[in-house]
């Protein structure tokens, strides 16, 4: 079993749309989480911390189950700006931090 | 503020040949990483040094790779000799602080071909 599992995508959805997507991690001592997202043929940007209480910015919103070990983010009213990969990363101890495969995410006119 | 600073941005060589990457973390931090990206494989860790020293290499493929960090403001991968499989994107990642909560930085990377 792979140590962070995303489903792959692509989504495909329409602008104006409400998207979520998951990802689970092995590794019950992650200690901090991250969503990070990438554009093609561009390195991974930050996109938002995940902290235990669930947190929202802007149009983001992350979710954390630390007993299911599962992590959410929910785009509310997607753009076509939006259009990336999104990659769930758990960070254990140290600075080891661990990226998901990704998912691809297409917003459509 | 300068971000994460890698060069070059493309590198085309033969197989055999020598490559240098080279990374410069943003200033006052103290973890850096080197990832590799490739559609297969995804986004590896391949090493990560704290205070210029490795912690962490067992994400290098083998001792063709090596890297050094001979100072907090610079870092260098080596591959020797190349080979085709080298073919990738080579990214150079900092942040600061221990834990896990500070996220990482990540600069815009190295595209190597290696034919």
């Amino acid at each position: 079993r792979k140590e962070v599992e995303q489903d792959p995508g692509p989504f495909n959805v329409p602008e104006g749309a409400t998207v979520a997507f998951n990802c689970t991690y092995s590794n019950s001592a992650s200690q901090s989480f991250f969503w990070y997202r990438q554009d093609c043929r561009k390195e991974p940007k930050l996109l938002m911390s995940v902290y235990s209480s669930g947190n929202e910015d802007g149009r983001f919103t992350a979710q954390l189950n630390r007993a299911s070990q599962y992590i959410s983010l929910l785009i509310r009213d997607s753009k076509l700006s939006d259009s990336a990969t999104y990659l769930c990363v758990p960070a254990r101890g140290g600075q080891n931090f661990v990226f998901g495969p990704g998912t691809r995410l297409s917003v459509l006119p | 503020d300068a971000g994460v600073i890698q060069s070059p941005r493309h590198e085309v060589t033969e197989m055999g040949q020598e490559v240098t990457l080279r990374c410069k973390p943003i200033s006052g931090h103290d973890y850096l990483f080197w990832y590799r990206q490739t559609m297969m494989r995804g986004l590896e860790l391949l090493i990560y040094f704290n205070n210029n020293v490795p912690i962490d290499d067992s994400g290098m493929p083998e001792d063709r790779f090596s890297a050094k960090m001979p100072n907090a403001s610079f870092s260098t991968l080596k591959i020797q000799p190349s080979e085709p499989r080298d073919s990738a994107v080579y990214f150079c990642a900092s942040t600061q602080g221990a834990g896990g909560a500070s996220p990482l930085h990540f600069g815009n990377g190295t595209r190597l071909t290696v034919t």
